[in-house]
């Protein structure tokens, strides 16, 4: 069972729509939560960070949200346009002992905005 | 600026050969880089953790005489892959991480590079 489950797997929207994606992580000890935008054969590119203490974080039209107690956290995109189709990776960031800190991926919600 | 580069973007090379992947950050200096790879609509799989001028440190289950890793300067990074076969084929990650006191521990992404093995 992934540590990070994103949800959903895929999702279809209109241009103009708005949309949310879900991330539920279990996790610990946590340090912080990414959202990463990945285009189709290209890199991730971080959107929001938060850390324990941050509820909500804006990027432009990307609204992120968390609940560090129910370890849940939603990344909302308003008016979206088709530039929004992508994957968008939940990356919650624990610490270690050994290593210091790790990233643990999500497998990604597939956003397609449809004309 | 913390911009990764990777280089080539796409690569198609035949069974049994080796392909050396590049990874520089361009605008500071990497005190860490990782190397991940990435199946169709799967998440990122963390391979190997290299600090500059010392050996990588490789996860459970990837072998490090397949996938060679150096890391010889502060600005780049160089996985190869060693007698490829087709299940290697795959899309190849690299970040990079600098101790600054405002991006602590952030890891940067490089575009990717596509490999395919015939």
């Amino acid at each position: 069972k992934n540590q990070v489950e994103q949800s959903p797997q895929s999702l279809i929207i209109l241009e103009g729509k708005n949309c949310t994606l879900q991330c539920n992580y279990t996790v610990s000890p946590f340090s912080n939560l990414r959202w990463y935008k990945q285009d189709t054969g290209r890199g991730p590119v971080s959107l929001t960070i938060m850390t324990f203490s941050e509820n909500t974080k804006s990027n432009g039209r990307y609204t992120a949200t968390l609940d560090a107690d129910t370890k849940q956290s939603s990344l909302h995109i308003t008016a979206s346009q088709l530039s929004d189709s992508a994957s968008y990776i939940c990356v919650v960031r624990i610490l270690e002992e050994t290593s210091g800190s790790r990233l643990t991926f999500g497998e990604g919600t597939q956003l397609t905005v449809n004309p | 600026g913390a911009v990764v580069s990777q280089h080539p973007s796409r690569v198609i090379c035949k069974s049994g050969t080796s392909v050396k992947i590049e990874c520089r950050s361009l605008d500071f200096q990497a005190t860490t880089m990782f190397w991940y790879r990435q199946f169709p609509k799967k998440s990122l799989m963390l391979m190997a953790t290299s600090n500059e001028g010392s050996k990588a440190t490789y996860e459970q289950g990837v072998e490090k005489d397949k996938f060679l890793i150096n890391h010889a300067s502060l600005t780049l990074s160089t996985l190869t892959v060693t007698s490829a076969h087709p299940e290697d084929s795959s899309f190849y990650i690299c970040s990079a991480s600098f101790a600054g006191e405002r991006y602590v521990n952030e890891q940067f992404f490089g575009p990717g590079t596509r490999l395919t093995v015939l």
